[in-house]
C-alpha cells in the first residue's frame, strides 16, 4: 500500500515534444505529490509539487495533472529541451505523520534529443 | 530556495575502514533528515530516518549497527558507514525537511576497495 507506481521506465523524444511520465497510488492517506528531477552523480531537485485538493498545477514548462479518483497524477512537460534530459522520479507522503517520508517511484529516464 | 549540503561528494576507502558523510541543512533547522541509498538507474531507497537529539529510525533490513547515524543539531545529520565491504559501493543521498518540501543533498559515491 505504500508503493508508487511510475511508467514508463524510459522515454526518448525530440526537442519540442511533450513527455508524460505517469504515476499510480495505492494509499488514499498520502496528501504530497512532488516530481524530482535527477541528473547523474547528483541529488534529486524539486521540480513541481501538488496537493489532492486540486487537479492540475502548472509552473513554466512543467504541468502535474492529478485524478484523485483514478490514485493517479502524471509530469508534463512543455517544449522539451536537451537539458531536459534526466531521470525523474516521482514521489508520496503523509505530511502529517510517517514522519513526512517520501515514498519514491521506479524513476523514468528522460532522454531530449536535438 | 533551502539548501542542504552533503559531505564529502565522493570516497575511497579500504575495505574495513569506516567512512564519515555529513549532511547540513544551511540556511534551515531540520528535526528529522533521511538518509536514502541509491543503486545505479534505480530509486532511492530510505534507509533511515534521522530525528535530532533522538535515535534514528532504520528500516527493516538495514543494519543500525553498520550504518550509524547521529543527528546531534538541528542542521547537521552524519552518517558512519562502518567496517566498510565493496558491497557498500553506492550512491548515499541525504534529504532535510523545510515545510512541506524536501530538499537533497548532492549526494556522496561511496566506493570500498
Amino acid at each position: 500500500q505504500q508503493q508508487v507506481k511510475q511508467s514508463p521506465q524510459s522515454l526518448i523524444v525530440q526537442k519540442g515534444g511533450i513527455p508524460i511520465i505517469n504515476c499510480a497510488y495505492e494509499n488514499t492517506a498520502f496528501d504530497y505529490f512532488p516530481w524530482y528531477q535527477q541528473f547523474p552523480g547528483k541529488g534529486p531537485a524539486l521540480l513541481i509539487a501538488i496537493r489532492p485538493d486540486v487537479s492540475e498545477k502548472k509552473e513554466g514548462r512543467f504541468t502535474i495533472s492529478f485524478n484523485k479518483s483514478a490514485k493517479q497524477f502524471s509530469l508534463h512537460i512543455m517544449d522539451s529541451q536537451p537539458g531536459d534530459s534526466a531521470t525523474y522520479f516521482c514521489a508520496a507522503s503523509m505530511l502529517e505523520t510517517s514522519g513526512s517520508r517520501l515514498t519514491f517511484g521506479e524513476g523514468t529516464q528522460l532522454t531530449v534529443n536535438p | 530556495g533551502a539548501v542542504v549540503s552533503q559531505h564529502p561528494s565522493r570516497v575511497i576507502c579500504k575495505s574495513g575502514t569506516s567512512v564519515k558523510i555529513e549532511c547540513r541543512s544551511l540556511d534551515f533547522q531540520a528535526t528529522t533528515m533521511f538518509w536514502y541509498r541509491q543503486f545505479p538507474k534505480k530509486s532511492l531507497m530510505l534507509m533511515a530516518t534521522s530525528n535530532e537529539g533522538s535515535k534514528a529510525t532504520y528500516e527493516q533490513g538495514v543494519e543500525k549497527d553498520k550504518f550509524l547515524i547521529n543527528h546531534a543539531s538541528l542542521t547537521l545529520s552524519t552518517l558512519t558507514v562502518t567496517s566498510a565491504h565493496p558491497e557498500d559501493s553506492s550512491f548515499y543521498i541525504c534529504s532535510a525537511r523545510g515545510g512541506i518540501q524536501a530538499f537533497f543533498g548532492q549526494g556522496t559515491r561511496l566506493t570500498v576497495v
